[in-house]
C-alpha cells in the first residue's frame, strides 16, 4: 500500500483479555517502530525492529507487552492480561533505512480497556 | 538523556494571523535530527520537516517556515497567514544516534486552533 496501515482501528477489551494489534509498514521499509500515545500526550517509544530483528524493546512498559516481526514486514504488538492503564493509541511507524530517517506513521489503534 | 519541551499547550489565532510554535530540545549528542509532525483530528501523524544538527539553515515551504538555532537549542515553527485547515496538534521531536533505534523523542505537543 501507499502508507502504513494498522488494524484494528479501534479495540475495546475487558480487563484481563489479551489483544493483538497489527501493523503493515510501507513496502521495503527496513525499520519499524511502535509508539504508545496517551490522551493529551506525545507518542512514547515502545520498541524497534530492523527487518525481523528486535533491536530495542526498552520502552515496553511490562512483560505483558510483546512484539514480533517474523518475516521483516508485518508486525504484531500483543498485550496480555490488559489493564486499564494500557488504554491508549498505539502507533506504528516505518522508515526506509536506519539512522534518523523520516518515520511515516500509521493511523493508530485506539485501545480502550474496560 | 534526550528531552523536547513544547511550552505552549494550546494556541488560538484568528484566520490569516501568523503564529509561531516553540520547541526547545536537550541532548548531549553532537549528531541529531529534529522533526515536526502535524496530528489533525483524524489522528494520523503527518511529517512536516526534518533537519540535522549540522544544518542550521532556516527553511521555508509555502506558508510554513522553521528557525533552527543551536545556540538556544530551539527549533521553532511559524505558520504565516494561518488557515482553518492548520488546526491540529503539532509535535516537535528529536532523534539521535546514541539510541540504537534512533527512535523519536516527542514533546507534549501544541494544540493550534485557527478561528475563521
Amino acid at each position: 500500500g501507499a502508507g502504513v496501515s494498522q488494524s484494528p482501528r479501534y479495540k475495546v477489551a475487558k480487563r484481563g483479555q489479551d489483544v493483538a494489534l497489527r501493523c503493515d509498514p510501507i513496502s521495503g521499509h527496513v525499520s519499524l517502530f511502535w509508539y504508545q500515545q496517551a490522551l493529551g500526550q506525545g507518542p512514547e517509544f515502545l520498541t524497534y525492529f530492523q527487518n525481523e530483528a528486535q533491536l530495542d524493546k526498552s520502552g515496553l512498559p511490562s512483560d505483558r507487552f510483546f512484539a514480533e516481526r517474523p518475516e521483516g514486514s508485518v508486525s504484531t504488538l500483543k498485550i496480555q492480561r490488559t489493564q486499564q492503564e494500557d488504554s491508549a493509541v498505539y502507533l506504528c511507524a516505518s522508515s526506509l533505512g536506519v539512522g534518523g530517517l523520516v518515520q511515516y506513521f500509521g493511523p493508530g489503534t485506539r485501545l480502550t480497556v474496560l | 538523556a534526550q528531552k523536547v519541551t513544547q511550552a505552549q499547550t494550546e494556541i488560538s489565532v484568528v484566520e490569516k494571523e501568523d503564529v509561531t510554535l516553540d520547541c526547545v530540545y536537550e541532548t548531549r549528542d553532537t549528531t541529531y535530527y529534529l522533526f515536526w509532525y502535524k496530528q489533525p483530528p483524524s489522528g494520523e501523524l503527518v511529517f512536516l520537516i526534518r533537519r540535522n544538527s549540522f544544518d542550521e539553515q532556516n527553511e521555508i515551504s509555502g506558508r510554513y517556515s522553521w528557525n533552527f538555532q543551536k545556540s538556544t537549542s530551539s527549533f521553532n515553527f511559524t505558520i504565516t497567514a494561518s488557515q482553518v485547515v492548520d488546526s491540529a496538534v503539532y509535535f516537535c521531536a528529536l532523534s539521535t544516534y546514541q539510541t540504537g533505534a534512533n527512535n523519536l523523542f516527542f514533546g507534549t505537543g501544541t494544540r493550534l486552533t485557527v478561528i475563521p
